[in-house]
């Protein structure tokens, strides 16, 4: 069974703090990692990807892969409350091809109060 | 500018009628997907293309058909709609040998 399982929230944060979103797969061959953030009424936008253990940051997004563990996370630094959106993990379960077949969590909701 | 749109973005239809969504890319993607969103289901993949002449289904393609005739546009046919089909429906792309997917505003369909 693929399947790719997201915490369900809501996460609600703080003006300023950092947000942590987590995110785990079920295949530890899975080579192409996502995020996307969906605000409401919105279509998915990628926010970040990644590829090889470690972290990968962009602004004040930076995404973790552990693939031992077969973990994905996406923190978000001093968050405003323009980042209150789902945010959607995805991840390409088909072992070895990079065809783009993905699978997504059912996502996050993320509420930054003022 | 290169886009993917989706059309109509609002559809009201019959129980029994056949329905078309359609999906045009002008970033000469040949991977185009099409997925449907649901309270607690998340993004479910119905049918996904590699290229012209290419289709094949994904997790809940019953009653969902697409076809291929060029590669900018991937068109999704309910057969005969149902209630359980009403949804938010997104298209999406990605470049051959990636697969970081773009996705469309999104077609909400109402089943009555």
């Amino acid at each position: 069974q693929k399947e790719v399982e997201q915490n369900s929230g809501p996460l609600s944060v703080p003006e300023g703090a950092i947000a942590s979103l987590n995110c785990t797969y079920s295949d530890r061959g899975s080579q192409s990692f996502f995020w996307y953030r969906q605000y409401s009424g919105k279509s998915p936008e990628l926010i970040m990807s990644i590829y090889s253990n470690g972290d990968k940051e962009d602004g004040r997004f930076t995404a973790q892969l552990n693939k031992a563990s077969q973990y994905v996370s996406l923190l978000i630094r001093d968050s405003q409350p323009s980042d209150s959106a789902t945010y959607l993990c995805a991840v390409n379960l088909d072992r070895g091809s990079t065809l783009g077949r993905l699978y997504f969590g059912r996502g996050t909701q993320l509420t930054v109060w003022p | 500018d290169a886009e993917i749109t989706q059309s109509p973005r609002h559809k009201i239809t019959e129980t029994g009628r056949q329905v078309t969504l359609a999906c045009h890319q002008t970033w000469n993607h040949n991977n185009m997907f099409w997925y449907r969103q649901d309270l607690g289901h998340g993004l479910r993949l119905i049918h996904y293309s590699y290229g012209v002449q290419d289709t094949n289904k994904g997790e809940v393609s019953d009653g969902y058909s697409v076809s291929r005739s060029n590669t900018e546009d991937l068109p999704l046919t309910l057969e005969s709609a149902a209630s359980s089909q009403t949804s938010v429906y997104f298209c999406a792309s990605s470049r051959p040998g990636t697969d970081t997917q773009y996705f469309g505003p999104g077609t909400r369909l109402t089943v009555l």
